[in-house]
């Protein structure tokens, strides 16, 4: 089945405790991205890559790093968390540039609480 | 700051009857829309996509875009409490690789 995974789907820490958060596809995409979303803040992109070794800067990257090893995944690291990265996050896929008539696919979210 | 606005809502619609939503954006230079669908606790899914002017059909959907005026809108017709969801607005700019949305307009379809 083609999808998106991520894990943890729900994860409750503390202030400095490093986090990762996995994404996975088994799509054979190119492209990917981890957006966080917020009550009336809509979603808000963290960090895309269009291809291993290839990552930028979304919206919001403060806090937050990625790295593109293999194609497959696409980590979102949280060295230092600190309560307002408080969120839902969420992670996507799709075969070429989000702005190509491609679908992103997304994963079912990680809920994220930082005490 | 780019932005892309939308009505948060609610917005409540009898069954049956025609659904419009709306968006707008500030970046000229925006290539492509997309609207999402996003139930309660789901992820979102993309409903449809649009990059030229003018209306496009899919099934009861029809996005329709106004450059000139800088919004896009979507139509759901004949509308069905499945269709009470959170929809999203999606816009690209620059390199087309990054992606804004709008915060959402939720929807609810009364039987």
């Amino acid at each position: 089945e083609a999808q998106v995974t991520q894990n943890p789907r729900y994860l409750i820490t503390v202030t400095g405790k490093k986090l990762t958060v996995t994404c996975s596809q088994n799509m054979n995409h190119e492209y990917m991205s981890w957006y966080r979303q917020d009550p009336g803040l809509g979603l808000r992109q963290i960090y895309y890559s269009m291809n291993v070794e290839v990552t930028d800067k979304g919206d919001v990257p403060e806090g937050y790093k990625v790295s593109r090893k293999e194609k497959r995944n696409f980590p979102l690291i949280l060295e230092s968390p600190s309560p307002n990265q408080t969120s839902l996050y969420f992670c996507a896929s799709s075969l070429l540039e989000v702005g190509n008539e491609d679908e992103q696919f997304f994963g079912p979210g990680t809920r994220l609480t930082v005490l | 700051q780019k932005e892309v606005e939308q009505n948060s809502g609610p917005l409540s619609v009898p069954e049956g009857a025609i659904a419009s939503l709306n968006c707008t954006y500030s970046d000229r230079g925006s290539q492509s829309f997309f609207w999402y669908r996003q139930y309660s606790g789901k992820s979102p899914e993309l409903i449809m996509f649009i990059y030229s002017n003018g209306d496009k059909e899919d099934g009861r959907f029809t996005a329709q875009l106004n450059k000139a005026s800088q919004y896009v809108s979507l139509l759901i017709r004949d509308s069905q409490p499945s269709d009470s969801a959170t929809y999203l607005c999606a816009v690209t700019y620059s390199s087309a690789s990054k992606i804004i949305f709008g915060s959402g307009t939720r929807l609810s379809i009364r039987p």
